[in-house]
């Protein structure tokens, strides 16, 4: 099985830069999706990495290492709209049929 | 309009009775999904089918059975529910190797 930990929560101030880490342990890496979450509706795709290095979207990136089992989710010039859970998720060739296994999330609060 | 729908979005039911939760999606997807979330726990993988002839049991499925009617629609049933389903229960949907658009979700409160 996997073993996905987040920080449960951090605080941020608008306008500044903050990094969100998951560490993971896997037997067949196959791939880590970011995922953003408001309180009580549906998760939404953020970025996927399978590759090492950083994938940029805008204001939001993501970093992988593999041989660390580390990633990053990098949110630039914050906004109140980014107060949500940040949910970290890994692909695992382990499982039967490919599937997902979700860290607990990281629920961010932006602060004026 | 939503690519994945689900209903109802809130329910409350009673210990011991049977509960349905249904959801359908217009984006032509084979790959559907049910998780439930709990506070602290993330979503957690109840059930899983690749099309309508394959279903198969995630990671807490125990309590849980499950319907493909067509290739939009997925349905969980709860045959006897029990206090400790009440969660946040969300439906999902994907292509082989991309990533999963999640229906609403639905909260379900069993007292």
């Amino acid at each position: 099985g996997q073993n996905i930990d987040q920080p449960t929560e951090m605080t941020a101030t608008e306008g500044a830069i903050v990094q969100i880490n998951c560490t993971y342990q896997t037997s067949g890496f196959n791939g880590l999706f970011w995922y953003q979450q408001h309180a009580g509706e549906a998760p939404t795709f953020l970025s996927y990495n399978v590759l090492d290095g950083l994938e940029e979207k805008g204001r939001f990136s993501s970093f992988l290492s593999r041989s660390k089992g580390y990633s990053y989710l990098l949110l630039k010039e914050l906004q109140m709209k980014d107060s949500a859970s940040y949910l970290c998720a890994v692909r695992d060739r382990a499982n039967a049929g490919n599937m997902l296994t979700f860290g607990g999330g990281t629920r961010l609060m932006v602060k004026p | 309009d939503a690519d994945v729908t689900q209903t109802p979005r809130n329910r409350i039911t009673k210990t011991g009775k049977r509960i349905m939760l249904e959801c359908s999606q217009t984006k032509g997807h084979d790959r559907m999904y049910w998780y439930r979330q709990d506070p602290g726990l993330g979503l957690r993988l109840i059930y899983y089918s690749f099309d309508v002839k394959d279903i198969n049991k995630g990671e807490i499925s125990d309590g849980y059975s499950v319907s493909r009617q067509a290739q939009a629609k997925f349905s969980l049933s709860l045959e006897s529910a029990i206090p400790n389903q009440t969660a946040l229960y969300f439906c999902a949907t994907s292509e082989v190797g991309f990533e999963q658009y999640f229906g609403p979700g639905t909260r379900l409160t069993v007292t």
